[in-house]
């Protein structure tokens, strides 16, 4: 089986854009969460999607926002980026009590 | 409230040296289930183990062991003659017993040296 792929690997954006993060979980896994690392903060949950639905939620403002969609590939997005976003985006698909990572987007917002 | 803590921040060994990360938990669940993750340079998180919270067996998995103690609330990964492909950060992780949140600690970074 394929792995969690999460695309792009590297983005560069500027303050107040807006981002796009796209992860495709493991063929079969329903459940998509996505993760926040930073130096200062460690590993934070965003989200987490199952079946279209988002499930939980972390303590995240309202810019951040996700979807997932039929064929469980999710999405996240961030807008009005600020200068604290920059940090490793990390998805993990879940199957059961199984969860696995993908190799996280980097975004660099300057 | 959940919580995990990883004291340690970095350890910096000698190859085929023992080392052991500490990992201790908090939680109110009577339900759990416990983590660790290695991450290397690449940024991509590589499960290792999961322990639910009624099985307090030791694991052994050829250099890697894990000691899970109740008592103390405590998950501590031991890696046996370390190596230089150790190196990484090392992530406990505790997660409530419907497999929802998962809570990290800060992660404690192995510098295996030659």
């Amino acid at each position: 089986k394929a792995g969690v792929t999460q695309t792009p690997r590297y983005l560069i954006k500027t303050r107040g854009q807006q981002v796009t993060l796209s992860c495709s979980p493991i063929s079969g896994h329903r459940s998509v969460s996505w993760y926040q690392q930073t130096p200062g903060q460690g590993l934070q949950f965003l989200f987490e999607y199952f079946s279209e639905t988002q499930r939980n939620k972390g303590n995240f403002p309202g810019r951040f926002s996700g979807r997932q969609f039929s064929n469980s590939r999710s999405e996240m997005n961030v807008s009005t980026l600020e200068l604290g976003d920059s940090a490793l985006y990390l998805c993990a698909s879940k199957d059961y009590n199984e969860q696995f990572f993908g190799p996280g987007t980097r975004l660099t917002v300057l | 409230a959940q919580k995990v803590t990883q004291a340690q921040t970095e350890i910096s060994v000698v190859e085929k040296e023992d080392v052991t990360l500490d990992c201790v938990y908090e939680t109110r669940d009577t339900t759990y289930y416990l983590f660790w993750y290695k991450q290397p340079p690449s940024g991509e998180l590589v499960f290792l183990i999961r322990r639910n919270s009624f099985d307090e067996q030791n694991e052994i998995s050829g250099r890697y062991s894990w000691n899970f103690q109740k008592s103390t609330s405590s998950f501590n990964f031991t890696i046996t003659a370390s190596q230089v492909v150790d190196s990484a950060v090392y992530f406990c992780a505790l997660s409530d017993g419907n497999f929802n949140k998962f809570y990290f600690g800060s992660g404690t970074k192995l510098n295996v040296k030659p």
